[in-house]
């Protein structure tokens, strides 16, 4: 089945603990992304990667980083998390980028106390 | 640069009414628009999309007409269910953006489908 897997669902953490969260596509994307959605605020970018060892920043990439050296992986990581980066996070890939629409993942609810 | 409006939420209906919600557009290139929705604890499935000016989108009796002289992306049903109780987004990607084809979002609303 083509999906779009993430690991974990949920996470509770406290401030300072370096964490990553992990995804992985089986569908030989070249795209992919990652989003933020946040109560009253919609789905916002934060990283994005057009392919092998190419990344780039969204819109909101403050206190994030991300690596890509295998195609289907594109995990997230924060350094030193604090509770502004509570949220939900979904990554999400794409054949040739968003205007043929993405297959996103089913989610992390990260708590950062 | 690029954003999307949706209409302010919840909305909540009775099984088989009819259903509108309004997404317009502010973009400075050519975008692709979509529809994407988000059922409780999943993630955003597409559910439609149109690539150019006066295509229609369709699926699952959802649809959507990209309308380029309103700048706008209306989301229709004709008789709603139970089951289609979810979170909505309207989204654009705009080519011009260059590499980065990103989705930017509406802010989501929210229906509820009462039996």
């Amino acid at each position: 089945e083509a999906q779009v897997t993430q690991n974990p669902r949920y996470l509770i953490t406290v401030t300072g603990k370096k964490l990553t969260v992990t995804c992985s596509q089986n569908m030989n994307h070249e795209y992919m992304s990652w989003y933020r959605q946040d109560p009253g605020l919609g789905l916002r970018q934060i990283y994005y990667s057009m392919n092998v060892e190419v990344t780039d920043k969204g819109d909101v990439p403050e206190g994030y980083k991300v690596s890509r050296k295998e195609k289907r992986n594109f995990p997230l990581i924060l350094e030193s998390p604090s509770p502004n980066q509570t949220s939900l996070y979904f990554c999400a890939s794409s054949w040739q980028g968003g205007n043929y629409g993405y297959t996103f993942g089913s989610g992390t609810r990260l708590t950062v106390v | 640069g690029n954003s999307v409006t949706q209409m302010e939420g919840p909305v909540t209906l009775s099984e088989e009414a009819f259903l509108t919600i309004n997404c317009t557009y502010t973009a400075t290139g050519y975008p692709s628009l979509f529809w994407y929705v988000q059922y409780p604890g999943e993630g955003l499935q597409l559910l439609l999309k149109a690539t150019k000016a006066d295509d229609k989108g369709s699926n699952k009796g959802f649809e959507a007409t990209y309308r380029k002289e309103t700048t706008s992306f209306h989301l229709e049903k004709g008789s709603v269910q139970v089951s289609d109780s979810a979170v909505y987004f309207c989204a654009l990607s705009d080519l011009k953006s260059g590499a980065n084809s990103k989705l930017t979002f509406g802010k989501g609303i929210t229906l509820s489908v009462r039996p």
